[in-house]
């Protein structure tokens, strides 16, 4: 069982829609998850992170995590085209090797005008 | 302030042949991770370097893959030879601290194609 599954998608949406993007994970090591973005080209570059359970908003974006489901959430409220990229979801565990980052495969999100 | 920048940013080789990649982290960061994505799989942990230290190799796939970090500055991943399933891209990162939650600041990648 892989630790972290996020389905790759793509998924495609008009602009102004909600996005839902959503990872699930095996390890209960797990205790703080983020979320990426990453642009053609680019390198990945943090979008959202979140400390064990909770609700945590930046703008647009609402990252959720459910730790009794081992269950992490972006939502991304009236998408713009600009938004179109690959989301990742990242993870990392409260031991010794922390700063180590577990990616889910990510979303591949196209907003279409 | 100048971001990570990875060199080269792309490169084709013959399989068997070696390649150096390079990592210049941002400025003052003492920690830098390598990564990998292989086509159709996670982006995965190589190793992280501490100045000049290797903190942990455990990513590491095998003896043909080594890292450096002379001087605590920049770092090399050379790939000695060179096999068809080294292909993918590879990522340097880095951040001041190693702390949870840190933000790890991402390069552009160096995609690596072996044939």
């Amino acid at each position: 069982q892989k630790e972290v599954e996020q389905d790759p998608g793509p998924l495609s949406v008009p602009e102004g829609a909600i996005v839902s993007l959503n990872c699930t994970y095996s390890n209960s090591a797990f205790q703080y998850f983020m979320w990426y973005r990453q642009y053609s080209r680019k390198g990945p570059e943090l979008l959202m992170y979140t400390y064990s359970s909770g609700n945590k908003e930046d703008g647009r974006f609402t990252a959720q995590v459910d730790k009794s489901s081992k269950y992490i959430s972006l939502f991304i409220r009236d998408s713009q085209p600009s938004d179109s990229a690959t989301y990742l979801c990242a993870m990392q565990d409260s031991g010794g090797s922390n700063y180590k980052l577990t990616f889910g495969k990510g979303t591949l999100l196209t907003v279409n005008p | 302030e100048a971001g990570v920048t990875q060199f080269p940013s792309h490169s084709v080789i013959e399989k068997g042949q070696t390649v150096t990649l390079r990592c210049d982290p941002i400025s003052g960061h003492d920690n830098l991770y390598w990564y990998r994505r292989v086509m159709g799989k996670e982006i995965k942990f190589l190793l992280h370097f501490v100045k000049e230290s290797k903190q942990d190799e455990s990513g590491m796939p095998n003896n043909r893959f080594l890292a450096e970090r002379t001087g605590g500055t920049y770092s090399t991943l050379k790939v000695q030879p060179a096999e068809l399933e080294d292909s993918g891209v590879y990522f340097c990162a880095s951040s001041q601290n190693a702390d949870r939650g840190e933000t790890q600041y991402f390069g552009p990648g160096t995609r690596l194609l072996v044939l």
